[in-house]
C-alpha cells in the first residue's frame, strides 16, 4: 500500500517551454503533498508544500510564478515548470502524507528527471 | 548551519562488515525518519522513531533514538551489496499537522563484494 507515482519519469525539453509533472497517490488519499528538488549527490531540497484545495506554501527562495503547483484532488498534485531554462534541470521528487494519519511519514514517488536544453 | 547533521558523508565497507550512520539535531525531535534512496530513484521508507530510547529493527538494519531525542543512529549488520545507496534522515520538530520534514544531507554507502 501507500504507492505514489510520478509522470513522466524523465523529460527533455527546449529552453522557454513549460513542463508539467504529475504526482499521484494510487491507493490512498493524500491531504498533503510535497515537492522536492534534488541535485546530484545532494539531499532533498523542499520546494513547496501542497494541500488539497488550497494554495501551495513555497519555501524561501522558490519562485511561485515559475514553479506552479496545483493540488486539485486528494490523489493528484501537479508541478509545472514554466519557461524552463537549463538551470532548472534537476531531479524532481514528490511525496505524500496520508490524510488523517498521525505521523509525518511521507511516501515518495520515483522522481522525474528534467533536462532543459 | 544545517539543522540536521548526518555523518559520515560517505562510507565504503567490505561486504559482511558492520556500519553505523548518525543523524544529530540541535533541537529536540518530535519524530525521526530514516529513508534509503538508490541514485536517480525515489526514497524508500525504512523506519520511524518517536520515543526517547526507542529502537527498531528491520532485517539487518537497526535504528535507535537517544533518550534526549536529539540523535539517531542507523546500524547495518553484516552489510551486503544490496544495502548500497544513499541513506537520508528526516526530522519532524513539532507535532503540528504541516507534516514538513527537515532533511539531513545524506550518507552515501558503497558495499564492496
Amino acid at each position: 500500500g501507500a504507492v505514489v507515482s510520478q509522470h513522466p519519469s524523465w523529460v527533455i525539453c527546449k529552453s522557454g517551454t513549460s513542463v508539467k509533472i504529475e504526482c499521484r497517490s494510487l491507493d490512498f488519499q493524500a491531504t498533503t503533498m510535497f515537492w522536492y528538488r534534488q541535485f546530484p549527490k545532494q539531499s532533498l531540497m523542499l520546494m513547496a508544500t501542497s494541500n488539497e484545495g488550497s494554495k501551495a506554501t513555497y519555501e524561501q527562495g522558490v519562485e511561485k510564478d515559475k514553479f506552479l503547483i496545483n493540488h486539485a484532488s486528494l490523489t493528484l498534485s501537479t508541478l509545472t515548470v514554466t519557461s524552463a531554462h537549463p538551470e532548472d534541470s534537476s531531479f524532481y521528487i514528490c511525496s505524500a502524507s496520508i490524510a488523517g494519519g498521525f505521523h509525518n511519514e511521507q511516501f515518495f514517488g520515483p522522481g522525474t528527471r528534467l533536462t532543459v536544453l | 548551519s544545517q539543522e540536521l547533521e548526518q555523518s559520515p558523508q560517505s562510507l565504503i565497507v567490505q561486504e559482511g562488515k558492520n556500519l553505523t550512520i548518525n543523524c544529530t539535531s540541535s533541537k529536540t525531535l518530535y519524530g525521526l525518519y530514516w529513508y534509503k534512496q538508490k541514485y536517480g530513484e525515489g526514497l524508500i521508507f525504512l523506519m520511524m522513531l518517536q520515543k526517547g530510547g526507542e529502537e527498531k529493527s528491520h532485517e539487518k538494519i537497526t535504528a535507535k533514538l537517544d533518550e534526549k531525542k536529539q540523535q539517531s543512529s542507523l546500524h547495518i549488520t553484516a552489510s551486503q551489496p544490496s544495502h548500497a545507496g544513499i541513506y537520508l534522515c528526516g526530522a519532524a520538530f513539532n507535532a503540528g499537522n504541516n507534516r514538513k520534514l527537515i532533511w539531513g544531507l545524506g550518507t552515501s554507502l558503497a558495499v564492496n563484494p
